[in-house]
């Protein structure tokens, strides 16, 4: 009940086009959804976040879209760039736990030029 | 740059050795965390701090110690460690309030354990 699952592992896009990247969760008491963006050889970013009272959060290109009847939350990068190409890790946290971030397993992304 | 620094960035050392990990953070949060990440994984969290008293220890093992002076500053004691210790140590930072507040990460020390 404490996973976060993200499909896919790893994804390829072209240039301009539109990632999209899947979490699932279990656990209703998880209250907290960030987005983070790792590139190689250094620590994870906080991209983008969201709380279950609402449906959907942009931030420029980023946007996040959570459906809380299906458990479920997907970032999705608008006009996607080379420059975004790196590794995506969903999260989750309770606020019961003490703040700790269960994280999903990561997408890689490419953005070919 | 990131506003939680970690240091050394690299490490290397013998399985009898004793080092210690170094984080250190200004932005005034209260809440500070241990977590380790081997290649292509996730991080997986170690410990939190909550007003330089530990609230959480995920069962890691004694050969970690970690250790919270003050406020801004977080050190992680490594000692005997083992060649599968080798991984990225994260430290990272957050407010602490009602509500779940974001986590700001450092780029990590690379430890590898001969």
């Amino acid at each position: 009940q404490q996973q976060v699952k993200q499909s896919p592992q790893s994804l390829i896009v072209q240039k301009g086009g539109i990632s999209i990247i899947n979490c699932a969760y279990e656990n209703t008491a998880f209250d907290y959804f960030p987005w983070y963006q790792q590139f190689p050889g250094k620590g994870p970013a906080l991209l983008i976040a969201i709380r279950p009272d609402v449906s959907e959060k942009k931030e420029g290109r980023f946007t996040i879209s959570f459906n809380k009847s299906a458990k479920q939350f997907s970032l999705h990068i608008m006009d996607s760039q080379p420059g975004d190409s790196a590794t995506y890790f969903c999260a989750a946290s309770i606020k019961q736990a003490g703040t700790a971030l269960i994280f999903g397993k990561g997408t890689t992304l490419s953005v070919s030029s | 740059d990131t506003e939680v620094t970690q240091t050394p960035k690299h490490l290397v050392m013998g399985m009898t050795n004793k080092k210690s990990l170094k984080c250190e953070q200004h932005m005034g949060h209260r809440a500070m965390y241990w977590y380790k990440q081997k290649a292509k994984k996730p991080p997986e969290l170690m410990f939190v701090y909550s007003y330089e008293k530990l609230s959480i220890n995920e069962s890691v093992p004694s050969r970690f110690s970690p250790e919270c002076p003050n406020s801004s500053l977080l050190n992680l004691h490594l000692h005997a460690l083992q060649p599968e210790d080798s991984a990225l140590y994260l430290c990272a930072s957050s407010q602490v309030g009602t509500r779940n507040q974001p986590q700001h990460f450092g780029d990590g020390t690379r430890l590898s354990i001969l």
